[in-house]
């Protein structure tokens, strides 16, 4: 079965600082990754997405970048961290059946 | 007008209560609907999901989803504490479109 890793849990960072969060998935092969942010009465943000090594579409403009250096691995970065960063990020795959999403256990990120 | 709509709660009911969940959306092409758990602190995980209109059940919980009204339900029915948990509608037109969340309903049953 698929299995989604994410680390670290919890980060407090100082705003200006960088960003480095790291996904890593079990159990399949050339998934589709997808990184999202959850933002307090906001809901799910959909941040970046891709379909394969090197691929990395954005769907909002802002300060993060994502790569995906290998097939199971998706980074989600920041050169300087603004207070708005804030937030749970979750990194996702897309299922095989009807595009459902399979979460992991999420970052929670604080900038201060 | 966003495209779909989730009232946010808080949902606050007495243990084995029937509990009723519930999203509209304004986009005709969704085809695929989906209910996630989430727990504090933790990602959401796929409760259930439906394609297209009607009812589909699992256990203690049903999802029911009205194309002509463009309006979903997840019941559940016996609610228990560890039901206690935000609860987010997803839907997606399916072929590799990207899925749409609600902003998640807080569900707390009492004991």
């Amino acid at each position: 079965s698929q299995t989604i890793h994410q680390w670290p849990a919890t980060l407090v960072q100082p705003v200006g600082s960088p960003l480095s969060l790291e996904c890593t998935v079990e159990g399949t092969s050339n998934p589709n990754l997808y990184w999202y942010r959850q933002a307090a009465g906001r809901g799910l943000q959909l941040l970046f997405y891709s379909v394969g090594i090197g691929q990395i579409s954005s769907e909002v403009p802002q300060n993060l970048s994502a790569s995906r250096p290998q097939d199971r691995q998706f980074i989600l970065s920041s050169k300087k961290l603004l207070l708005s960063d804030s937030g749970f990020y979750l990194c996702a795959l897309m299922g095989e059946a009807y595009n459902e999403q399979f979460f992991g256990p999420g970052t929670r990120l604080t900038v201060l | 007008q966003k495209e779909v709509e989730q009232d946010p709660g808080p949902l606050s009911v007495p243990e084995g209560a029937i509990v009723s969940l519930n999203c509209t959306y304004s986009n005709s092409a969704f085809q695929y609907f989906m209910w996630y758990r989430q727990y504090s602190r933790k990602g959401p995980e796929l409760l259930m999901y439906t394609y297209s209109s009607g009812n589909k059940e699992d256990g203690r919980f049903t999802a029911q989803v009205d194309k002509s009204s463009k309006y979903i339900s997840l019941f559940i029915r016996d609610s228990q504490p560890s039901d206690s948990a935000t609860y987010l509608c997803a839907m997606t037109s399916g072929g590799y479109q990207k899925v749409t969340f609600g902003t998640g309903t807080k569900l707390q049953v009492i004991p």
